[in-house]
Protein backbone atom coordinates (compact mmCIF):
# COMPACT_ATOMS: atom_id res chain seq x y z
CA UNK A 1 0.00 0.00 0.00
CA UNK A 2 0.96 3.63 -1.12
CA UNK A 3 1.90 5.60 2.43
CA UNK A 4 2.99 9.44 2.41
CA UNK A 5 4.73 10.25 6.00
CA UNK A 6 5.32 13.73 7.22
CA UNK A 7 7.60 13.27 10.07
CA UNK A 8 7.55 17.32 11.13
CA UNK A 9 4.33 17.52 13.12
CA UNK A 10 5.37 21.37 13.64
CA UNK A 11 8.08 23.83 12.63
CA UNK A 12 8.85 27.10 13.24
CA UNK A 13 10.94 29.56 11.72
CA UNK A 14 11.83 33.01 11.34
CA UNK A 15 10.15 35.48 8.85
CA UNK A 16 12.71 36.09 5.90
CA UNK A 17 14.41 32.80 7.25
CA UNK A 18 14.59 29.58 4.65
CA UNK A 19 12.50 26.42 6.40
CA UNK A 20 12.54 22.97 4.96
CA UNK A 21 9.34 20.60 5.73
CA UNK A 22 10.23 16.64 4.81
CA UNK A 23 8.08 14.37 3.47
CA UNK A 24 8.98 10.79 2.72
CA UNK A 25 6.42 8.53 0.88
CA UNK A 26 6.22 4.40 0.19
CA UNK A 27 5.52 2.93 -3.64
CA UNK A 28 6.35 0.33 -5.78
CA UNK A 29 4.79 2.59 -8.42
CA UNK A 30 7.15 4.19 -11.07
CA UNK A 31 5.02 6.67 -12.40
CA UNK A 32 3.54 9.32 -10.29
CA UNK A 33 2.90 12.33 -9.04
CA UNK A 34 3.80 14.36 -6.05
CA UNK A 35 2.30 17.62 -4.47
CA UNK A 36 2.86 20.23 -1.76
CA UNK A 37 -0.47 22.06 -0.41
CA UNK A 38 -0.95 24.77 1.45
CA UNK A 39 -4.04 25.14 4.01
CA UNK A 40 -4.04 28.20 5.59
CA UNK A 41 -6.71 28.78 8.89
CA UNK A 42 -8.89 29.64 6.30
CA UNK A 43 -9.71 25.64 5.45
CA UNK A 44 -9.06 26.85 2.10
CA UNK A 45 -6.72 23.91 0.94
CA UNK A 46 -3.96 25.30 -2.18
CA UNK A 47 -1.53 24.04 -4.50
CA UNK A 48 1.99 24.95 -3.41
CA UNK A 49 4.14 22.98 -6.27
CA UNK A 50 3.48 19.57 -8.13
CA UNK A 51 6.28 17.42 -8.93
CA UNK A 52 5.95 14.33 -11.97
CA UNK A 53 8.47 11.38 -11.07
CA UNK A 54 9.71 10.91 -14.44
CA UNK A 55 11.32 14.70 -14.56
CA UNK A 56 14.60 14.64 -12.67
CA UNK A 57 14.83 18.26 -12.61
CA UNK A 58 13.48 19.89 -9.03
CA UNK A 59 9.97 21.89 -9.28
CA UNK A 60 9.97 25.51 -7.82
CA UNK A 61 7.30 27.96 -8.04
CA UNK A 62 8.82 31.43 -6.90
CA UNK A 63 10.07 30.76 -3.22
CA UNK A 64 8.97 27.72 -3.11
CA UNK A 65 11.06 24.36 -4.19
CA UNK A 66 11.43 20.88 -3.80
CA UNK A 67 13.88 18.76 -3.40
CA UNK A 68 13.12 15.03 -4.86
CA UNK A 69 15.18 12.45 -4.33
CA UNK A 70 13.24 9.22 -6.36
CA UNK A 71 15.76 6.63 -4.79
CA UNK A 72 15.13 7.58 -1.05
CA UNK A 73 11.32 8.01 -1.75
CA UNK A 74 12.05 11.78 -0.48
CA UNK A 75 10.04 14.56 -1.24
CA UNK A 76 11.14 17.55 1.12
CA UNK A 77 9.52 21.50 0.38
CA UNK A 78 12.16 24.07 0.89
CA UNK A 79 10.55 27.71 1.34
CA UNK A 80 12.91 30.70 1.09
CA UNK A 81 12.47 33.80 2.95
CA UNK A 82 9.55 32.97 4.84
CA UNK A 83 6.64 35.73 4.94
CA UNK A 84 4.38 36.11 7.65
CA UNK A 85 1.65 34.74 5.33
CA UNK A 86 3.30 31.30 4.63
CA UNK A 87 2.15 30.57 8.11
CA UNK A 88 -0.40 27.20 7.25
CA UNK A 89 -0.52 23.45 7.56
CA UNK A 90 1.45 21.86 4.34
CA UNK A 91 0.44 18.71 3.58
CA UNK A 92 2.28 16.58 1.33
CA UNK A 93 0.50 14.31 -0.98
CA UNK A 94 1.21 11.22 -3.57
CA UNK A 95 -0.76 10.05 -6.46
CA UNK A 96 -0.01 7.25 -8.70
CA UNK A 97 -0.14 7.72 -12.05
CA UNK A 98 -2.82 4.79 -12.78
CA UNK A 99 -4.90 5.88 -9.96
CA UNK A 100 -7.15 8.75 -9.49
CA UNK A 101 -6.55 8.99 -5.59
CA UNK A 102 -4.53 11.34 -3.71
CA UNK A 103 -2.80 10.23 -0.73
CA UNK A 104 -1.81 12.13 2.29
CA UNK A 105 0.72 12.73 4.79
CA UNK A 106 -0.86 14.31 8.03
CA UNK A 107 0.72 17.11 7.85
CA UNK A 108 3.19 19.91 9.06
CA UNK A 109 2.37 23.14 11.17
CA UNK A 110 4.16 25.52 9.72
CA UNK A 111 4.91 28.81 11.87
CA UNK A 112 6.54 32.29 10.90
CA UNK A 113 8.19 34.17 14.17
CA UNK A 114 8.41 37.78 13.32
CA UNK B 1 -14.97 32.00 -12.29
CA UNK B 2 -15.83 30.80 -9.20
CA UNK B 3 -13.55 27.40 -9.16
CA UNK B 4 -15.08 25.04 -6.75
CA UNK B 5 -17.98 26.08 -3.77
CA UNK B 6 -19.60 23.83 -1.87
CA UNK B 7 -22.75 24.46 0.44
CA UNK B 8 -23.31 24.76 3.45
CA UNK B 9 -20.16 25.64 5.25
CA UNK B 10 -21.48 24.55 8.69
CA UNK B 11 -23.81 21.97 9.43
CA UNK B 12 -24.72 20.65 12.59
CA UNK B 13 -27.22 17.68 12.82
CA UNK B 14 -28.21 14.89 15.68
CA UNK B 15 -27.70 11.31 15.22
CA UNK B 16 -30.12 9.70 12.67
CA UNK B 17 -30.58 12.62 10.52
CA UNK B 18 -29.90 13.02 7.35
CA UNK B 19 -28.21 15.61 5.02
CA UNK B 20 -26.73 16.54 1.54
CA UNK B 21 -23.62 18.16 1.04
CA UNK B 22 -23.64 20.06 -2.62
CA UNK B 23 -20.34 20.30 -4.26
CA UNK B 24 -19.93 22.98 -8.04
CA UNK B 25 -17.39 23.40 -10.44
CA UNK B 26 -17.36 25.50 -12.93
CA UNK B 27 -14.07 24.55 -14.74
CA UNK B 28 -15.45 21.68 -16.94
CA UNK B 29 -14.03 19.32 -14.85
CA UNK B 30 -14.67 15.53 -15.68
CA UNK B 31 -13.22 14.29 -12.49
CA UNK B 32 -14.99 15.20 -8.98
CA UNK B 33 -13.81 13.97 -5.33
CA UNK B 34 -15.31 14.16 -1.79
CA UNK B 35 -12.51 13.75 0.98
CA UNK B 36 -13.06 14.24 4.89
CA UNK B 37 -10.38 15.39 6.57
CA UNK B 38 -9.84 14.98 10.42
CA UNK B 39 -7.33 16.51 13.63
CA UNK B 40 -3.82 15.50 12.68
CA UNK B 41 -5.25 13.13 9.60
CA UNK B 42 -4.60 13.97 6.02
CA UNK B 43 -7.28 14.01 3.59
CA UNK B 44 -9.58 10.62 2.99
CA UNK B 45 -11.04 9.74 0.11
CA UNK B 46 -14.69 8.66 0.50
CA UNK B 47 -16.17 8.63 -3.35
CA UNK B 48 -15.29 9.60 -6.89
CA UNK B 49 -16.58 10.27 -10.07
CA UNK B 50 -14.89 10.28 -13.30
CA UNK B 51 -17.74 11.64 -15.40
CA UNK B 52 -21.50 12.11 -15.24
CA UNK B 53 -23.49 8.94 -13.88
CA UNK B 54 -20.37 7.79 -12.85
CA UNK B 55 -19.21 7.19 -9.12
CA UNK B 56 -17.00 4.83 -7.33
CA UNK B 57 -15.64 4.16 -3.77
CA UNK B 58 -12.94 5.79 -2.07
CA UNK B 59 -10.58 5.04 1.25
CA UNK B 60 -13.82 5.32 3.08
CA UNK B 61 -17.33 5.02 1.97
CA UNK B 62 -19.05 3.43 4.76
CA UNK B 63 -22.21 5.42 5.76
CA UNK B 64 -22.06 7.70 2.23
CA UNK B 65 -23.81 8.09 -1.07
CA UNK B 66 -22.83 10.19 -4.22
CA UNK B 67 -24.55 11.59 -6.98
CA UNK B 68 -23.37 12.65 -10.07
CA UNK B 69 -26.28 13.58 -12.14
CA UNK B 70 -24.85 16.66 -13.89
CA UNK B 71 -21.31 17.17 -14.93
CA UNK B 72 -20.85 20.41 -12.81
CA UNK B 73 -22.20 18.79 -9.78
CA UNK B 74 -21.05 16.26 -6.72
CA UNK B 75 -23.58 15.13 -4.24
CA UNK B 76 -22.32 13.65 -0.89
CA UNK B 77 -25.32 12.21 1.26
CA UNK B 78 -25.43 10.75 5.09
CA UNK B 79 -28.77 8.82 5.44
CA UNK B 80 -28.26 8.23 9.02
CA UNK B 81 -25.59 10.85 10.69
CA UNK B 82 -22.84 9.52 13.39
CA UNK B 83 -20.65 11.30 15.82
CA UNK B 84 -18.22 9.27 13.74
CA UNK B 85 -18.96 11.61 10.89
CA UNK B 86 -18.06 14.81 12.37
CA UNK B 87 -15.68 16.24 10.33
CA UNK B 88 -14.48 18.42 7.69
CA UNK B 89 -15.64 17.58 4.22
CA UNK B 90 -13.51 18.62 1.37
CA UNK B 91 -14.83 18.18 -2.26
CA UNK B 92 -12.06 18.96 -5.62
CA UNK B 93 -12.20 18.33 -8.81
CA UNK B 94 -9.70 17.55 -11.82
CA UNK B 95 -9.38 17.57 -15.69
CA UNK B 96 -8.91 14.02 -17.30
CA UNK B 97 -5.56 14.78 -18.18
CA UNK B 98 -3.28 12.75 -16.37
CA UNK B 99 -2.03 13.63 -12.93
CA UNK B 100 -3.47 17.06 -13.48
CA UNK B 101 -4.40 19.30 -10.39
CA UNK B 102 -6.97 18.95 -7.80
CA UNK B 103 -8.43 21.68 -6.85
CA UNK B 104 -10.32 22.39 -3.88
CA UNK B 105 -13.57 24.09 -2.14
CA UNK B 106 -13.64 25.67 0.84
CA UNK B 107 -14.82 22.68 2.96
CA UNK B 108 -17.52 21.95 5.25
CA UNK B 109 -17.83 21.66 9.00
CA UNK B 110 -19.74 18.94 10.08
CA UNK B 111 -20.62 18.04 13.53
CA UNK B 112 -23.10 15.16 14.58
CA UNK B 113 -24.39 15.40 18.46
Amino acid sequence: AQTVTQSQPEMSVQEAETVTLSCTYDTSESDYYLFWYKQPPSRQMILVIRQEAYKQQNATENRFSVNFQKAAKSFSLKISDSQLGDAAMYFCAYRAYSNYQLIWGAGTKLIIKP
Amino acid sequence: NAGVTQTPKFRVLKTGQSMTLLCAQDMNHEYMYWYRQDPGMGLRLIHYSVGEGTTAKGEVPDGYNVSRLKKQNFLLGLESAAPSQTSVYFCASSSRVRGDTQYFGPGTRLTVL
